[in-house]
């Protein structure tokens, strides 16, 4: 039982360019989140999804889309690379009680993303 | 939507000694409230979390205590050890059926051996 596994966990792009980040989780786990972490601004939540197929914004989603196809995978893009994406990248995800309470989210290790 | 804080950002203490953290929330409809330890360079980890309808829970050296009155929440850590040096987040979470969470922006705790 891997958890939540992140693909890449480095990766230096040029200004401009695209790419996939790969979160996969083998938990069953219906909820998936990505996040961005940067120095004093703790986690903030870019997109999340409830279920297979189903995506929705949060915190700060400008310049990414996400896609949640099969139910144990969250991508996340990037179309255009820029500077300001520089930063550090987590998945995490949660098991289904709704309704009921909340559950932990458990997280990847992180991708290191820098844009240059 | 709901906005966490942490106060204090950075906090030293010697080894053997405990460590208080406190996190305040704004919606009033939060009711899971959970901590994370993050190591450096590491994946934030679940270490306790609370419901609304409990005011306290320990695991050990750790505890958490919520006044929903107030809307606070704290993290004590008892004797403290060189390996609870870490940064910890708090988070709170409601009863949208999203399980979304909104994370504190973390405290750096130093233990001085």
């Amino acid at each position: 039982n891997a958890g939540v596994t992140q693909t890449p966990k480095f990766r230096v792009l040029k200004t401009g360019q695209s790419m996939t980040l790969l979160c996969a989780q083998d938990m069953n786990h219906e909820y998936m989140y990505w996040y961005r972490q940067d120095p004093g601004m703790g986690l903030r939540l870019i997109h999340y999804s409830v279920g297979e197929g189903t995506t929705a914004k949060g915190e700060v989603p400008d310049g990414y889309n996400v896609s949640r196809l099969k139910k144990q995978n969250f991508l996340l893009g990037l179309e255009s690379a820029a500077p300001s994406q520089t930063s550090v990248y987590f998945c995490a995800s949660s098991y289904d009680r709704d309704p009921g309470p909340n559950q932990p989210q458990h997280f990847g290790d992180g991708t290191r993303l820098s844009i240059l | 939507g709901e906005n966490v804080e942490q106060h204090p950002s950075t906090l030293s203490v010697q080894e053997g000694d405990s460590a208080v953290i406190k996190c305040t929330y704004s919606d009033s409809a939060s009711n899971y409230f959970p901590w994370y330890k993050q190591e450096l360079g590491k994946r934030p980890q679940l270490i306790i979390d609370i419901r609304s309808n409990v005011g306290e829970k320990k695991d050990q050296r750790i505890a958490v205590t919520l006044n929903k009155t107030a809307k606070h929440f704290s993290l004590h850590i008892t004797e403290t050890q060189p390996e609870d040096s870490a940064v910890y987040f708090c988070a709170a979470g409601g009863p949208y059926g999203n399980n979304r969470l909104a994370f504190g922006k973390g405290n750096q705790v130093v233990v001085i051996p």
